[in-house]
């Protein structure tokens, strides 16, 4: 079974700062789909930046980047620029092509500090 | 483009009572989820739905837990008898299916269940 593994519970940076959250998984699998989440306190949870396994270059979207090292089933999230608004619990998540079940970590709180 | 509706948003009931869950996803999201997220953990898939059959319900709770897709839309989750280790937010999420970004699931604001 795929497992998604957070070993950081939680995580604090400072404001304009930049922060790195770790993510490993478990596979057998060659073809997958790894994905960052974003929950905000009582709010819903929205789609960061998503990276193709078969894809060498790591995805970036403004701000947010990742280091994906396939060999190391490792795919991290580096926050550049930490503004408030990036308080939140993150959400490493993994999908094969073929299997629809979506598997989660445990998340990373992510503090901002002014 | 609207998001994935889910209502109601809270919802407190005793333990042994029933509980229902509605969610609408995105107009034209043949895909529909279910999860179950536990306090401090990540959100666990209860069923998924292409259209209005069942994809996956192995870790659904068919003793008590039951979620239907009739028209191949809007979706309802129930939880009869309730039990307290139930207290979870309900999240419900779709996914497009086909086309550039079609693997990306989109979630709604989740109801958050109480049970005592």
């Amino acid at each position: 079974a795929q497992t998604v593994t957070q070993s950081q519970p939680e995580m604090s940076v400072q404001e304009a700062e930049t922060v790195t959250l770790s993510c490993t998984y478990d596979t057998s699998e060659s073809d997958y789909y790894l994905f960052w989440y974003k929950q905000p306190p009582s709010r819903q949870m929205i789609l960061v930046i998503r990276q193709e396994a078969y894809k060498q270059q790591n995805a970036t979207e403004n701000r947010f980047s990742v280091n994906f090292q396939k060999a190391a089933k490792s795919f991290s999230l580096k926050i550049s620029d930490s503004q408030l608004g990036d308080a939140a619990m993150y959400f490493c998540a993994y999908r094969t092509y073929n299997n629809n079940d979506m598997r989660f970590g445990a998340g990373t709180r992510l503090t901002v500090k002014p | 483009e609207a998001g994935v509706a889910q209502s109601p948003r809270y919802k407190i009931i005793e333990k042994r009572q029933s509980v229902a869950f509605w969610c609408n996803p995105i107009s034209g999201h043949a895909t529909l989820y279910w999860y179950q997220q536990i306090l401090g953990q990540g959100p666990k898939l209860l069923i998924q739905f292409q259209n209005n059959g069942v994809v996956d319900d192995s870790q659904l709770p068919k003793d008590r837990f039951s979620a239907e897709r009739l028209k191949g839309v809007d979706s309802t989750l129930k939880i009869q008898p309730a039990k307290l280790e139930d207290s979870a937010v309900y999240l419900c999420a779709s996914r497009p299916g086909t086309g550039a970004g079609g693997e990306t699931q989109y979630f709604g604001p989740g109801t958050r269940l109480l049970v005592l």
